[in-house]
């Protein structure tokens, strides 16, 4: 079955770093981008950034870059989001999406991960 | 930088009823547009692309419309499963608008 699998959920204090994963399964992994999207709690959809597994090729949104680091390993088949130092104000599930079309930079996201809830407290 | 505009914000709706959900773009887009449905604690589901594509699988009452800074997504004919908020992107830009949620009157 086509899927992505994020990592379970992570309760964190501020200050701490923390990297998730985003697991791609049944299909070329390292052939489509891969978009990692904010949804703090009670709001909407923000997209962070996204990256091309086959060279880890990455955009970030302006409003993520140098808060978040995107990596990914092709040979796993998994993308990361990756902080070094977390904020209470990083509160917030993530999802992993992969874009439809192999090696398209602008495209929709047809396959989403199920979500990983951050949460940062003291 | 473009902005997406979703109105309304909140949308109060029976079973049955046709509604229309309103995207605008700060600046043209062409189709370059996409709609996705999430339902709580769900993660969101692509309907619609290319501003008028339907996805696979999702259901002929929804459809999609517009080009250029106005765009619409209809559901038909309600049914109980469809009230949950949908959002517009703009994927040259990645850009989302703020959500429409549809609720049951």
């Amino acid at each position: 079955e086509v899927q992505l699998v994020q990592s379970g959920a992570e309760v964190k204090k501020p200050g701490e770093s923390l990297k998730i994963s985003c697991k791609g399964f049944g299909y070329s992994f390292s052939a489509y981008w891969i978009g990692w999207v904010r949804q703090m709690p009670g709001k909407g959809l923000e997209w962070m950034g996204i990256i091309y597994p086959g060279d880890s090729h990455t955009k970030y949104s302006p409003s993520f870059q140098g808060q978040v680091t995107i990596s990914a390993d092709k040979s796993i088949s998994t993308a990361y989001l990756q902080w070094n130092s977390l904020k209470a104000s990083d509160t917030a599930i993530y999802y992993c999406a992969r874009h439809r079309s192999t090696g398209n930079y602008y495209d929709w996201f047809d396959l989403w991960g199920q979500g990983t809830l951050v949460t940062v407290s003291s | 930088d473009i902005q997406m505009t979703q109105s309304p914000s909140t949308l109060s709706a029976s079973v049955g009823d046709r509604v229309t959900i309103t995207c605008r773009a700060s600046q043209s887009i062409s189709t370059w547009l996409a709609w996705y449905q999430q339902k709580p604690g769900k993660a969101p589901n692509l309907l619609i692309y290319k501003a008028s594509t339907l996805e696979s699988g999702v259901p002929s009452r929804f459809s999609g419309s517009g080009s250029g800074t106005e765009f619409t997504l209809t559901i038909s004919s309600l049914q109980p499963d469809d009230f949950a908020t949908y959002y517009c992107q703009h994927y040259n830009t990645y850009t989302f608008g703020q959500g429409t949620k549809l609720e049951i009157k």
